[in-house]
């Protein structure tokens, strides 16, 4: 069965540094999401993307980060300059259409640690 | 997206039937019910969704409630590795906005 991969697995990172995280989305999907999870908190939408452009994201998705489709298999999560407060589990998701009815597919996630 | 209530947790024993409740008092005409779990350590994953009519796939039945104001997920033999948050989240079927709201869920422990 097709599948959501994610790189690295874990990445653990300096204050102030950017880090970017990997998503490879299964082939065939068009629509591709960043949700993140702090460690005992809810999951929470950051971003989605579509035709190259993003087409929703949260409060919480601030000038520090970004989102590109650099080919045709990537989607990355770039934080430009890492607070504390971003340390958490990142997980990339795609669908095949973005109807609301529409399943999303997760990845395993990358845990993010901010020293 | 309209508001859903779950009880915080729930226990069940292994090969027993367990039925997940989920409140949604305000929901619209145009709401899909959806629901998510996430094992632990892992992303969320898809268990099953519906409008109206009970729905039934591999993972899950689905019952809603007549007037849609409640819907219960039901895990016909739990198995260990069902142990997961249990998500259940409303979708505008006509508001195609992308994202998933997640609530706080129901964390469903399973015995052996």
């Amino acid at each position: 069965e097709p599948e959501v991969t994610q790189t690295p697995s874990h990445q653990v990172t300096q204050m102030g540094q950017e880090v970017i995280l990997r998503c490879v989305p299964i082939s065939n999907h068009l629509y591709f999401y960043w949700y993140r999870q702090i460690l005992g908190q809810k999951v929470e939408f950051l971003v989605s993307f579509y035709n190259n452009e993003i087409s929703e994201k949260s409060e919480i998705f601030d000038d520090q980060f970004s989102v590109e489709r650099p080919d045709g298999s990537n989607f990355t999560l770039k934080i430009r300059s890492t607070k504390l407060e971003d340390s958490a589990m990142y997980f990339c998701a795609s669908s095949g259409s973005g109807l609301s009815t529409d399943t999303q597919y997760f990845g395993p996630g990358t845990r993010l640690t901010v020293l | 997206d309209a508001k859903t209530t779950q009880p915080n947790s729930m226990e069940s024993n292994e090969e027993e039937p367990v039925h997940l409740p989920c409140n949604h008092s305000t929901i619209s005409g145009t709401d899909y019910i959806h629901w998510y779990r996430q094992l632990p350590s892992q992303g969320p994953e898809y268990v099953i969704h519906g409008l109206t009519s009970n729905v039934n796939n591999r993972m899950a039945s689905l019952a809603i409630a007549e007037d849609r104001k409640s819907s219960t997920l039901i895990l016909h033999r739990a198995t260990l590795r069902d142990a997961a948050v249990y998500y259940c989240i409303l979708r505008d079927r006509f508001y195609n906005t992308d994202k998933l709201i997640f609530g706080t869920g129901t964390r469903l422990q399973v015995f052996p």
